[in-house]
């Protein structure tokens, strides 16, 4: 599985777009891009998942540049309860981010908004 | 999105006994399920792979015979932590992969906390 490289830590405001960026250097050709979250003494919530370009939904945005060695999850307008730990999961295998396979779960991001 | 569920969501127990927890797919069918655990201020670690009908396969350094996973339905999976002891400590989650739908996601249970006294 590919090693996945995110910022510790985040702090923002309510209202503001938040991007979160995830280095994954030696991904693969089958790999998809798996972004969750998770809050504290919950399990981690799927948001988005992608594979290139550009992915969008309700909650967010996922911009993967087309040598697909990083990722952006954007949220726009973020609000005090979306403060939480947010996971990027890069994996072999189809759209699970980890295939046949568990997922490996780096540190994740630590994003604090503030009013 | 699809639904897991846990129960318990927290026990606590003596020391020796056992604990089981069980993990639910609540409207999909989940051939495999996963069992991670997670300690204070760090990130989810894998600990098995849950079969239906066929044995869990372990992480290396999960004790085996110290956490029994039962795969017994496609739509249940139980842990259960056999001998406690206050460093099994930990919030317990599980995963089931949603392969319905012609997707393949992994959808994440709310967690059991446990805690051995």
């Amino acid at each position: 599985l590919a090693k996945t490289t995110q910022p510790i830590s985040m702090d923002s405001y309510e209202g503001q777009e938040v991007n979160i960026t995830c280095s994954h250097n030696n991904i693969a050709t089958n790999d998809y891009i798996t972004w969750y979250q998770q809050f504290p003494s919950q399990g981690p919530r799927f948001i988005i998942q992608g594979y290139k370009t550009k992915v969008t939904n309700e909650v967010a945005s996922l911009f993967i540049p087309a040598d697909r060695k990083s990722s952006t999850l954007s949220l726009p307008r973020v609000s005090l309860s979306d403060t939480a730990v947010y996971y990027c999961l890069v994996g072999d295998g189809l759209y699970s981010g980890g295939g046949a396979d568990g997922l490996t779960f780096g540190k994740g991001t630590h994003l604090i908004i503030q009013p | 999105g699809a639904v897991v569920s846990q129960h318990p969501s927290r026990v606590i127990c003596k020391s020796g006994t056992s604990v089981k927890i069980e993990c639910r797919s609540l409207d999909f069918q989940a051939t495999t399920m996963f069992w991670y655990r997670q300690f204070p201020k760090q990130s989810l670690m894998l600990m098995a792979t849950s079969n239906e009908g066929s044995k869990a396969t372990y992480e290396q350094g999960v004790e085996k015979d110290k956490f029994l996973i039962n795969h017994a339905s496609l739509t249940l999976s139980t842990l259960t932590v056999t001998s406690a002891h206050p460093e099994d400590s930990s919030f317990y989650i599980c995963s089931a992969r949603d392969q319905g739908r012609g997707k393949e996601t992994q959808y994440f249970g709310p967690g059991t906390r446990l805690l051995v006294l």
